[in-house]
């Protein structure tokens, strides 16, 4: 299968520790983003890249939060100082390099599920 | 209020039961809709994608979008157990380059055996 893949899968740390995920996206896509999401909410947008660009950022992506896709294929989401607020399913999707309303269809991996102690 | 309104549910009913799914968006501006089916613990899955306004058709599933009362609709023909999952619904941006999608809370459905 060649879906969007995250690792790790879990992850529980302690608070002020820092923590960094990784998303394969479906190869050849070439925008890529971050969702987070609660329990009971959908997906809240932190962050999208167009290859190996940042073009948008959400506020809710504080100084503690950074992302990085450096060669336009995986990307990483690093959090410092982690606070149990952090707690959360951190998503990763991306779509495909297409015109079009269809370009706006994202595909979802299976999450990092953060715990925060 | 929310960009996107969903009422969580939970919804419960039979096996066969036609699913009426529901989201009301609060910008007209908007065009692009989505809905996603995400089971306990993982990730969304993309169901249906609509367009502007009219009906979309896909197996068991209809998407519907009212754009003079905002409202969006997933319907749910002959529902099974494997149905049961939280179904999201999702607007695309209303403009320029932005990419984000903006969901709603989410609707819990089981469809009992």
């Amino acid at each position: 299968d060649t879906g969007v893949s995250q690792d790790p899968r879990h992850k529980i740390t302690k608070r002020g520790q820092n923590v960094t995920f990784r998303c394969d996206p479906i190869s050849e896509h070439n925008r890529l983003y971050w969702y987070r999401q609660t329990l009971g909410q959908g997906p809240e947008f932190l962050t999208y890249f167009q290859n190996e660009a940042q073009l948008e950022k959400s506020r809710l992506l504080s100084d503690r939060f950074s992302a990085e896709r450096p060669k336009g294929s995986f990307s990483t989401l690093e959090i410092q100082r982690t606070e149990q607020g952090d707690s959360a399913m951190y998503l990763c999707a991306s779509s495909p390099r297409r015109g079009g309303p269809r370009s706006y269809e994202q595909y979802f991996g299976p999450g990092t599920r953060l715990t925060v102690t | 209020q929310k960009e996107v309104e969903q009422d969580p549910g939970p919804l419960s009913v039979p096996e066969g039961a036609i699913v009426s799914l529901n989201c009301t968006y609060s910008n007209s501006a908007f065009q692009y809709f989505m809905w996603y089916r995400q089971y306990s613990r993982k990730g969304p899955e993309l169901l249906m994608y609509t367009y502007s306004s009219g009906n979309k058709e896909d197996g068991r599933f209809t998407a519907q979008v009212d754009k003079s009362s905002k409202y969006i609709s997933l319907f749910i023909r002959d529902s099974q157990p494997s149905d049961s999952a939280t179904y999201l619904c999702a607007r695309g941006p209303s403009s320029g380059s932005a990419r984000q999608l903006t969901f709603g809370s989410g609707t819990q459905l089981t469809v009992l055996p």
